[in-house]
């Protein structure tokens, strides 16, 4: 069975970098086709996706982060990353992984608990 | 860019009644088109895709409809583990898009 974890700092400072790792564990990241992805939900809020990547490291980004998002993965470990730079209060957050079903297209059918995220010195 | 827009924002529904629940999109998305489910504390669940292909698991009394620009997901019979939040989102293009959300709530 698919499963995905984030992990990272819980609070990070703001005008620093916010730094999360998605883990898969009971399947490869090289897989074709599919683009593995960041979505965020601000406290009481709906979902916001902030971007995805292929295990060749295509990316796509939400253009309303693109300046401050870099996603990247790691194939040997079975990892990709999220880093956002410039923080503010207003990226206080669940940051969760997630990747699309088997059958391909960009929803998502496998997700991680989430990792609250709290922006605040 | 894509505006998805679900109403109604909240929905206030009896056990065992129908839900009916609506997506729109600002432009055609074609089928492209997912359903999910999330309740507190929890990641969304995919309910549907395609439009209308529920994902693996879900039960029969969830349906879904739609395809350009109006999307409609059903649920027939409402069950007590049934009242949540509910997103559509789009991927027929980048950026990803979800809508707002429908909160199904008991009457």
């Amino acid at each position: 069975q698919l499963q995905l974890q984030e992990s990272g700092p819980g609070l990070v400072k703001p005008s620093e970098t916010l730094s999360l790792t998605c883990t898969v564990s009971g399947g490869s990241i090289s897989t074709t086709n599919l683009y593995w992805g960041w979505i965020r939900q601000s406290p009481g809020k709906g979902l916001d996706w902030i971007g995805s990547i292929s295990y060749r490291g295509t990316t796509y980004y939400n253009p309303s982060l693109k300046s401050r998002v870099t996603i990247s993965v790691d194939t040997s470990k079975n990892q990709f990353s999220l880093k956002l730079s410039s923080v503010t209060a207003a990226d206080t957050a669940v940051y969760y992984c997630a990747r699309p079903p088997d059958y391909g297209g960009n929803s998502w059918d496998y997700w991680g608990q989430g990792s609250l995220v709290t922006v605040s010195s | 860019e894509i505006v998805m827009t679900q109403s109604p924002a909240t929905l206030s529904v009896s056990p065992g009644e129908r839900a009916t629940l609506s997506c729109r999109a600002s432009q055609s998305v074609g089928r492209n088109l997912a359903w999910y489910q999330q309740k507190p504390g929890q990641p969304p669940r995919l309910l549907m895709y395609g439009a209308s292909t529920r994902a693996t698991g879900i039960p029969a009394r969830f349906s879904g409809s739609g395809s350009g620009t109006e999307f409609t997901l059903t649920i027939s019979s409402l069950q007590s583990e049934d009242f949540a939040l509910y997103y559509c989102q789009q991927y027929n293009s980048w950026p990803l898009i979800f809508g707002g959300g429908t909160k199904v709530e008991i009457k």
